[in-house]
């Protein structure tokens, strides 16, 4: 059974970075993509970028390049997503998701606060 | 990137009745990899549509989805209490994976 476990709420102030990580269990780590995906408050939803470990490099959606990092820890089990520079736009729910091209996202975390103020 | 317009933006129905919901492409979505997702508040969406017409497990087959190239489609045949919700569609084949803006689906 496939789950995915994300760290807890975080509250960051401007110009910091944050790093969400998501624990995955069930199914082959580094075969499965993984993809961020995040939701302001009353928005809809954002993918932000996606990688499948065993690809070696991942995939970012252009609006966050050069801001977002997505990384693994293959010896837990870990995807971990940092964003740099943050504003207060950057306030949202932050999910992990597996799938990414050509796969849906059939199982999501449960979802990381962020919330950027100073 | 393709671009994902759904509509209408609310739909207002009653438990029992039919739910036609639509999701238009700014482009062919590649192998109809198209997904549809239901969002409760406070929870993760959930996968209930993937290949713009199979349905992923444990969901009810009230659900249906159809549809190629541009236009797709996700209907419900009769509205459940438990369905009342936001639905998204989504396109997976073409980076970046882009969602439509949603459809609200309130009890009338």
């Amino acid at each position: 059974q496939v789950q995915l476990v994300q760290s807890g709420a975080d509250m960051k102030k401007p110009g910091s970075s944050v790093k969400v990580s998501c624990k995955a269990s069930g199914g082959t780590f580094s075969s499965n993509a993984i993809s961020w995906v995040r939701q302001a408050p009353g928005q809809g939803l954002e993918w932000m970028g996606g990688f499948t470990p065993i690809f070696g490099t991942p995939n970012y959606a252009q609006k966050f390049k050069g801001r977002v990092t997505i990384t693994a820890d293959k010896s837990t089990s870990t995807m971990y997503m940092e964003l740099s520079s943050l504003t207060s736009e950057d306030t949202a729910v932050y999910y992990c998701a597996r799938g990414g091209a050509t796969i849906p996202l059939g199982y999501w975390g449960q979802g990381t606060l962020v919330t950027v103020s100073s | 990137e393709i671009v994902l317009t759904q509509s209408p933006g609310t739909l207002s129905l009653s438990p029992g009745e039919r739910a036609t919901l639509s999701c238009r492409a700014s482009q062919s979505v590649p192998n109809s990899y198209l997904g549809w997702y239901q969002q409760k508040p406070g929870q993760a969406p959930r996968l209930l549509i993937y290949g713009a017409s199979s349905r992923a497990t444990g969901i009810p087959d009230r659900f249906t989805g159809s549809g190629s190239g541009t236009d797709f489609t996700l209907t419900i045949s009769r509205l459940e209490p438990e369905d009342f919700a936001v639905y998204y569609c989504q396109q997976y084949g073409s980076s970046p994976i882009t969602f439509g803006q949603g459809t609200r689906l309130e009890i009338k």
